[in-house]
């Protein structure tokens, strides 16, 4: 298995912009977290999914953030319409246990919003 | 009280020293305690678990302090490979949601 697999890499757009983040987690997993990191806040989790189903979304930082998880191996994260205090690195991580087990990262995704 | 924390440092210590790291939570009906490493510019993988008997790992020991709600971690012989951000993990309530520290910085001189 690759892993979780997260996708762009990195990502420059303009402020106002929609921004599309995306993840692919590891077969079998039924939990997902969408996690952001800054050096000033840390690591903070922004929504959980288990078994595709939202179960908390109280880190998402507005209504211009939404998390979709249209299958059990996919998820999306969108921002519409960036600004640049949303620059950070934005990880996903999947597990296999509800999140009682070890989380797997992606290589995260660094989002530059000028 | 924030949910995770944990001094940031840096530390920094010779090789073959001893370092250890405490981090405190405030949800004292979470269960599950983890350790985390994260090198610059890297994803978070994890190091170890932390249970309630202590563990250890080779070098590295983990324990919890369910009283005073706190969580350590002991390096011995600190290795340069072992310079990285260190975050302390607490499963969070009934959610399932992993809640992490801030991270404690560890710089190995030679």
């Amino acid at each position: 298995d690759a892993g979780v697999i997260q996708s762009p890499r990195h990502e420059v757009t303009e402020m106002g912009q929609e921004v599309t983040l995306r993840c692919k987690l590891i077969s079998g997993h039924n939990s997902l977290f969408w996690y952001r990191q800054t050096m000033m806040r840390g690591l903070e989790l922004l929504i959980y999914f288990n078994n595709n189903v939202p179960i908390d979304d109280s880190g998402m930082p507005e209504d211009r953030f939404s998390a979709k998880m249209p299958n059990a191996s996919f998820s999306t994260l969108k921002i519409q319409p960036s600004e640049p205090r949303d620059s950070a690195v934005y990880f996903c991580a999947s597990s296999p246990t509800g999140g009682a087990g070890e989380a797997f990262f992606g290589q995260g995704t660094r989002l530059t919003v000028v | 009280r924030k949910e995770v924390e944990q001094d940031p440092g840096p530390f920094n210590v010779p090789e073959g020293a001893t370092v250890a790291f405490n981090c405190t939570y405030s949800n004292s009906a979470s269960q599950s305690f983890f350790w985390y490493r994260q090198d610059c510019r890297k994803e978070p993988k994890l190091l170890m678990s932390v249970y309630s008997s202590g563990n250890e790992d080779g070098r590295f020991t983990a324990q919890l302090n369910r009283a005073s709600q706190y969580i350590s971690l002991l390096i011995r012989d600190s290795k340069l490979s072992d310079s990285a951000t260190y975050l302390c993990v607490v499963l969070g309530g009934s959610q399932g949601n992993l809640i992490f520290g801030k991270g404690t910085k560890l710089s190995v001189k030679p």
